[in-house]
Parts: structure tokens; C-alpha cells; sequence
């Protein structure tokens, strides 16, 4: 079974602030998702990589497959970010995915 | 576009009642899934239909039953809820299997089981 270990837990930084979150899973992996769940609940998916970097608007996602590695950067960080950011990683399989316990980030005005 | 649907958003059960929690997806896809969320846990899989007609066990599949009705749909059911199972529950769905395609989530239903 893959484990998925995110870091930091919990993350507070000030407005415009450069913010790293970090995923890191034990077995080779086809796919890695980061999704976005705000007060309230629900879930969006923010990106699917299974290679190199993607970048979109403020969000950038990148995967280190030789060092089971993901980071999700957020760059002038705004209050609107606050939210938990769950890594979640998949097999080869027709099953679902192994969700990390999530990065609950906190921007502060 | 509604996306992915739940229904309902909020129940309360009594231990031993049943209840089934409904989802549809409006987007064609062919693989739906049900995820519980607990608190300090990350998202567990339930029971997964990898494509209309077929479903399988997940992670944490006892005490839930489920059906693919058609393409759209995809019901979880609890036939004799536990307070073990008072969770926040996810329906999600992908065009093709989790790991190639964008996952949707609709909007959680929270149950409480008294």
C-alpha cells in the first residue's frame, strides 16, 4: 500500500508570502493529484501530473519520480488560498487513489 | 454544468436505520467512486465502479452496499448504520479511472449516526 506523507500540517504565512507544500509517497506511483478543500467542504481538483511541472495562474505543481517527490508552490499568496491542500497518489490499478491527511494553509491579511 | 451531485447534504440516523446516499454526474464519465472523510484521516475509498455494470471494494467497503444504476449514477447504502460510520462522504467521478484523468468531487454529504 502507497504512503502518502505531507508536509507541513498545518502552514500560517502573511499575505504575498512564497508557499511550499510538500507530498512524498513510498512506491512508484502512475499518477499524483493535488486537490483544494475549502471551509465548507468541498473538493476541487487543482492538478493530475505524473511528470515534470504544470502551472496554473498563481499555482505551480511539480514531480520528482526517481525521489517519489511533489511540491505545490503558491506564489503572492492571497487570503483566498486558505484552504487544506490534499495530495493523493494512484497506481497502475482501476482503483482509486491513496489521499495524504492534507496541508491546512492559513494566509493571514 | 452541475458537475457531480449528492443528495442529501446533511442526515441524522439512528443506529440500525438505512439510509442510501445518492450522486450523479452529468459529464459522460465512466468511473465514480464513494471517499469518507474522518477527521485527522486522509480520504478513504469505499467502493469504486471503474465503468457502468461493474463495482468493486475499496479500503473500507463493510457495512456499505452500493449500485451503479446507469452511467450517471452511482448510490452508496447503508443498511444498518453504526456510529462508526458517522463520517463525511464524497462521491467523485473521472472520464476514465483516477489515475489518468481529472478526479470531481460533488459537495459531501455530512451523516451523523446517533
Amino acid at each position: 500500500k502507497n504512503e502518502v506523507e505531507q508536509s507541513p500540517q498545518n502552514l500560517t504565512a502573511q499575505e504575498g508570502e512564497f508557499i511550499t507544500i510538500n507530498c512524498s509517497y513510498s512506491v512508484g506511483i502512475s499518477a499524483l493529484h493535488w486537490l483544494q478543500q475549502h471551509p465548507g467542504g468541498g473538493i476541487v481538483s487543482l492538478f493530475m501530473l505524473s511528470s515534470g511541472k504544470k502551472k496554473h495562474g498563481r499555482l505551480i505543481a511539480t514531480i520528482n519520480i526517481q525521489e517519489k517527490h511533489s511540491s505545490l508552490h503558491i506564489t503572492a499568496s492571497h487570503p483566498r488560498d486558505s484552504a487544506v491542500y490534499i495530495c493523493a497518489v494512484g497506481l497502475g490499478g482501476a482503483d482509486g487513489l491513496t489521499f495524504g491527511k492534507g496541508t491546512h494553509l492559513i494566509i493571514q491579511p | 454544468n452541475a458537475g457531480v451531485t449528492q443528495t442529501p447534504k446533511f442526515q441524522v440516523l439512528k443506529t440500525g436505520q438505512s439510509m442510501t446516499l445518492q450522486c450523479a454526474q452529468d459529464m459522460n464519465h465512466n468511473s465514480m467512486y464513494w471517499y469518507r472523510q474522518d477527521p485527522g484521516m486522509g480520504l478513504r475509498l469505499i467502493y469504486y465502479s471503474a465503468s457502468e455494470g461493474t463495482t468493486d471494494k475499496g479500503e473500507v467497503p463493510n457495512g456499505y452496499n452500493v449500485s451503479r444504476l446507469n452511467k450517471r449514477e452511482f448510490s452508496l447504502r447503508l443498511e444498518s448504520a453504526a456510529p462508526s460510520q458517522t463520517s463525511v462522504y464524497f462521491c467523485a467521478s473521472s472520464e476514465w479511472l483516477a489515475n489518468t484523468g481529472e478526479l470531481f468531487f460533488g459537495e459531501g454529504s455530512r451523516l451523523t449516526v446517533l
